[in-house]
């Protein structure tokens, strides 16, 4: 079975500063992780993807995650934020080569950014 | 193309009633989960359907069935509410049923149980 832990719930960042959401996972297996943003009152979109390949990921409106398989995490990073960025992450995995597309996800880190 | 649309968007239920929600995928897209958010479990696992089958259960009680159609909508059934079932469900589609395929979620229905 998988696990998600973001340990950060809330993360607060002045505009135009960078950020990094922490997650870290636990598996027997191995996993496909992603990165989902929610906006108010709205679904989830993907932000970012890792499948295979480069461990450094990079996705929608600047975002970037690194897979480290060592310490088991797939931390978010943006160099300079924006007010639109205002929103919950959630970081999320899934069993690789799995004959199902279930996500379990973290608990989600809301991103409130001060201007 | 449009979105994943659900309806309807917001929901006020009784205990012990049933209520059923519907999800239109992206046009082409075949497969179909289902999640439940609230502020205390976050995002669970329900179902997920790929051409009219179930491939996938998450671990909740038989209350909550679901079904796909052969034009790839889908529904999802909550008999007996309780309390407990308030929350934002959530329907994501995707062309194909890997994970690898990129899961594009609705705005979701809010269900209030009272």
């Amino acid at each position: 079975a998988q696990s998600v832990t973001q340990l950060d719930s809330q993360v607060p960042v002045f505009e135009e500063a960078p950020v990094e959401l922490r997650c870290n996972y636990s598996s027997s297996v191995s996993v496909y992780l992603f990165w989902y943003v929610q906006y108010p009152n709205q679904g989830l979109q993907l932000l970012l993807k890792y499948l295979s390949g480069s461990t450094l990921v990079k996705g929608i409106n600047g975002f970037e995650a690194e897979f480290n398989k060592s310490q088991t995490s797939f931390h978010l990073r943006k160099p300079s934020v924006h007010i639109s960025d205002t929103a919950e992450y959630f970081c999320a995995v899934s069993e690789a080569r799995g004959a199902t597309n279930k996500l379990i996800f973290g608990t989600g880190t809301l991103l409130a950014i001060q201007p | 193309k449009a979105g994943v649309t659900q309806t309807p968007r917001y929901l006020i239920k009784t205990r012990g009633q049933q209520v059923t929600l519907s999800c239109s995928p992206i046009s082409g897209h075949r497969s179909v989960s289902w999640y439940q958010q609230t502020p205390g479990q976050g995002l669970q696992f329900l179902f997920e359907y790929f051409s009219e089958t179930q491939r996938n259960k998450g671990n909740f009680p038989g209350r909550f069935s679901g079904r796909q159609f052969s034009n790839s909508r889908s529904e999802m059934n909550v008999s007996t509410l309780e309390l407990g079932d308030s929350a934002l469900y959530l329907c994501a589609s995707s062309l194909g049923p890997l994970v690898t395929d990129t899961q594009y979620f609705g705005p979701g229905t809010r269900l209030t149980v009272l």
